[in-house]
């Protein structure tokens, strides 16, 4: 069964900080890999989508890569903003069109 | 830019009622799944739904659940008989043919009395 891990639980960091999230997941046998926003109490905002044969995903400041064999995939966020406050999910689908497997996610503060 | 919508976004209902709960995908979506997200929790999986029948459902998703896309554009989650523990978020997504980044809706939640 697909387990998703992510760390840190939380993370508080002063603007303009560049910043990683950590996921791993237990069965490296993916099809893709989801990164999500959310924010309190909102629903789940897609912010970047790896596909099992993609290293890397780049959208503005966000930049996801993916380490199949390893199990792993971080979130790197750019010159970060408090508008980036949220928490961060991961998600992985094992095949084509599958359930997504979450991560309990990483919440995210950053203070002006 | 095409969204998922989900109705209400709020529903209180007391125990042992029954709910249904909205959802109208991305329109020319075509693979339909039910997550929530119990308060401080994982999203879980809950049920997921193509050419009119469920295709994957999860332990969570027992007697008491149903879904339905009872027309071309809407799909609905029911909960027949509500316990205490079903208070949560659901959340609605779909996926297209071909492209398989699930998109979510806004979520309804959900509060048992």
């Amino acid at each position: 069964k697909q387990e998703v891990t992510q760390i840190p639980a939380a993370l508080s960091v002063p603007e303009g900080e560049n910043l990683v999230l950590n996921c791993s997941f237990t069965d490296s046998a993916i099809y893709n890999l989801q990164w999500f926003r959310q924010d309190p109490g909102k629903g789940l905002t897609s912010l970047l989508l790896i596909q099992s044969s993609q290293r890397e995903q780049t959208s503005g400041r966000l930049n996801a890569s993916l380490d199949k064999s390893s199990g792993r995939s971080t979130l790197y966020i750019a010159a970060s903003q408090p508008g980036d406050s949220a928490t961060y999910l991961c998600a992985v689908r094992n095949s084509g069109y599958s359930t997504l497997t979450f991560g309990k996610g990483t919440m995210l503060l950053v203070s002006p | 830019e095409p969204e998922v919508t989900q109705t209400p976004s709020h529903q209180v209902t007391q125990m042992g009622q029954e709910v249904i709960l909205r959802c109208v995908p991305i329109s020319n979506h075509l693979y339909f799944y039910w997550y929530r997200q119990i308060l401080g929790q994982k999203v879980e999986f809950l049920v997921s739904f193509y050419n009119n029948e469920i295709s994957e459902k999860s332990e969570i998703f027992d007697d008491q659940f149903s879904v339905e896309r009872p027309d071309g554009s809407n799909f609905t989650l029911k909960i027949r008989s509500t316990k205490l523990e079903d208070s949560a978020m659901y959340f609605c997504a779909s996926v297209s043919r071909g492209y398989n980044e699930q998109f979510f809706g806004p979520g309804t939640r959900l509060t048992v009395l």
